[in-house]
């Protein structure tokens, strides 16, 4: 299965920043996807990372709010920008890895975001 | 109309029961689904996925499917306080694409 490594794994960020989450894969895979999870809540769909394009966004989701790059097979970045106390959440990126199309989406550990 | 609905819970069952968690999806086009656990501050972990109506067993664990229904369960047998965890069930959009339901909180008591 996929190794991912999320980046950072936590932090606490004023209100107005923006910040960067890396998700990277030890191997290659055919899809990229950001969710969110709300404190006590289930996960989100934000969007899916293209590599080489812009991120398809699920409904309630911006690019503003929500920037997303995926530059290559292995590596994309999701930006919370604009951060309020109500961006606090557990940001995760999932894959989908040849040979478990369809029948496993591998998960990271997690970025878990505080908004002060 | 959620895309997918689950009973948050809590669903309490003691130990060596049989937990039956329970899901329903609203687009009938829909043609898999996932199973996974969340324990707390830890990523999902898959337990099993289906995609024919039906049952499908992998250990103590059995998920049935029914399209006609729009219904999709698990089944926990010799349920364990390991088996504590909240579960998600899962419509795949394509390519792992997932919309997950609010989940359920089991708590399996000595």
């Amino acid at each position: 299965s996929a190794v991912i490594s999320q980046k950072p794994s936590r932090d606490i960020c004023q209100r107005g920043t923006s910040l960067t989450i890396q998700c990277q894969v030890d191997s290659q895979v055919t899809m990229m996807f950001w969710y969110r999870q709300q404190p006590g809540q289930s996960l989100t769909l934000i969007a899916t990372a293209n590599q080489g394009s812009e991120a398809t966004y699920e409904s309630g989701f911006v690019i503003d709010k929500f920037p997303i790059s995926r530059p290559n097979l292995t590596f994309s970045t999701l930006t919370v920008s604009n951060m309020s106390p109500e961006d606090s959440s557990i940001y995760l990126c999932s894959v989908t890895q040849l040979g478990h199309v369809n029948t496993e989406a591998f998960f990271g550990q997690g970025t878990r975001l505080t908004v002060v | 109309q959620k895309e997918v609905e689950q009973n948050s819970g809590p669903l309490s069952v003691p130990e060596g029961a049989i937990a039956s968690l329970n899901c329903t999806y609203s687009d009938r086009g829909s043609q898999s689904f996932f199973w996974y656990r969340q324990y707390s501050g830890k990523s999902p972990e898959l337990i099993m996925f289906i995609y024919s109506n039906g049952d499908k067993e992998d250990g103590r664990f059995t998920a049935q499917l029914n399209k006609a229904s729009q219904y999709v369960s698990l089944l926990i047998r010799d349920s364990q306080p390991s088996d504590s965890a909240t579960y998600l069930c899962a419509v795949n959009r394509g390519y792992n694409k997932l919309i997950f339901g609010a989940g359920t909180r089991l708590a399996v008591h000595p």
